[in-house]
């Protein structure tokens, strides 16, 4: 079945940079596009960009440009999300998704609650 | 501040049908088929429950249906369920980009 499992909570000084992970099971890594979205506490779904795991090609959303870098390592198929030059309102829950076509997203990590806190 | 406009709460009793719109310009909604629904519940991940405006994926309730008119995307949800209650997110990609709406509590009275 496909999984979806990401690393572990973090806390972080403003200032700091985060790395977390998303580890894919149960199909071709590199045949989907994987999505980043955050969510702040009770606020809502803010996407931040995509990945192609076959090509390592990149797209950001415009906010994020400066401050975020996805990569990806299919000898394990894994992607990742790094945010930089974090800030106390980049405290959010991040989620990585899975995207066969269309920004239809189909199966989602558990997500990571990143904590940036001084 | 979230470039699709939806309304931030409606609420209905069990067995209504309500609806949720999501307003975005023509260089999004307007100008693409891939707008999307999501259902959140509280400490959950979204789940998709619309694709491509109006494509109900496998397991999804027929009770949940989509259409688009101009640049407004509606999600419909008939014969109201307790269960239904959640946070509902539309989103549309350009292919390149992609916008969530600011989501919309429905309440089940």
């Amino acid at each position: 079945q496909v999984q979806l499992v990401q690393s572990g909570a973090e806390v972080k000084k403003p200032g700091a940079s985060v790395k977390v992970s998303c580890k894919a099971s149960g199909y071709t890594f590199t045949a989907y596009y994987i999505h980043w979205v955050r969510q702040a506490p009770g606020q809502g779904l803010e996407w931040m960009g995509w990945i192609n795991p076959n090509s390592g090609g990149t797209n950001y959303a415009q906010k994020f440009q400066d401050s975020v870098t996805m990569t990806r390592d299919t000898s394990i198929s894994t992607a990742y999300m790094e945010l930089n030059r974090l800030r106390s309102d980049d405290t959010a829950v991040y989620y990585c998704t899975r995207d066969p076509y269309g920004g239809n997203f189909d199966y989602w990590g558990q997500g990571t609650l990143v904590t940036v806190s001084s | 501040q979230s470039a699709l406009t939806q309304p931030a709460s409606v609420s209905g009793s069990p067995g209504q049908s309500i609806t949720i719109s999501c307003t975005g310009t023509s260089s999004d909604i307007g100008d693409y088929k891939y707008v999307s629904w999501y259902q959140q519940h509280p400490g959950k991940a979204p789940k998709v429950m619309i694709y491509e405006v109006s494509n109900r994926p496998s397991g999804v309730s027929n009770r949940f249906s989509g259409s688009k008119s101009g640049n407004t995307a509606s999600l419909t949800i008939s014969g109201l369920q307790a269960e239904d209650e959640a946070d509902y997110y539309c989103s549309s990609y350009t292919g390149r980009i992609l916008e969530f709406g600011g989501g919309t509590k429905l309440t089940v009275l």
